[in-house]
């Protein structure tokens, strides 16, 4: 499949611990990847793999996956981590694709 | 660090061919086990993967754009570059390149240009 499926919108309470899913059957087969995008901005990548954050990531953003979801949590939600976040996967049906999630827009309050 | 950068026209007309150049400064385009990435977001909308280049030359391209979509690379300019043809309104969209580096576990796209508006209108 060539679907990555998001909530559009999340909303945590600032302090808050908040989980951000991703569905897909490619996910059965590869680790997701995750992507913060500022308003103007271009995405920056903050999870990787199994859990991996690139340097410069704050340890509260962590990632899971079990079955066909992935899942990005922050613990202790920022003002600053108001953003879109975007799954990635490789496509799983053999054809050499990227996929991207629809995106969720996070609202911290 | 390696950074990216995209140029190229902001304005193409319909029918015609989107050229972009994605520059690589800071480390050799050809180091690494990296592709090189097109990504591409209308506004308000999400991301879209439309290919990537080993520099060996090999291409993936998105299948709905395969069609109109050619990636190449220039080793010796540290660049690589992106053309799209028969442009329409719907290909108006903010344009990135980015390294990609993917295998059997997953992929990840690590650096990201700053991306560069392109609008389709005559």
């Amino acid at each position: 499949s060539s679907e990555l499926t998001q909530d559009p919108a999340v909303s945590v309470a600032l302090g808050q611990t908040v989980r951000i899913t991703c569905q897909g059957d490619s996910l059965r087969s590869y680790y997701a990847s995750w992507y913060q995008q500022k308003p103007g901005q271009a995405p920056v990548l903050v999870i990787y793999g199994k859990n991996n954050r690139p340097s410069g990531i704050p340890d509260r953003f962590s990632g899971s996956s079990s079955g066909n979801t992935a899942s990005l949590t922050i613990t202790g939600a920022q003002a600053e981590d108001e953003a879109d976040y975007y799954c990635n996967s490789r496509d799983s049906s053999g054809n050499h694709r990227e996929v991207f999630g629809g995106g969720t827009k996070l609202t911290v309050l | 660090q390696v950074q990216l950068q995209e140029s190229g026209p902001g304005l193409v007309k319909p029918s015609q061919t989107l050229s972009l150049t994605c520059t690589v400064s800071g480390g050799s385009i050809s180091s690494g086990s990296y592709y090189w990435s097109w990504i591409r977001q209308p506004a308000g909308k999400g991301l879209e993967w439309i290919g990537r280049i080993y520099t060996s030359g090999s291409t993936n391209y998105n299948p709905s754009l395969k069609s109109r979509v050619t990636i190449s690379v220039d080793t010796s300019k540290n660049q690589f570059s992106l053309k799209l043809s028969s442009v329409t309104a719907a290909d108006t969209a903010v344009y990135y390149c980015a390294r990609n580096y993917y295998d059997s576990s997953g992929t990840l796209f690590d650096i990201w240009g700053q991306g560069t508006m392109v609008t389709v209108s005559s």
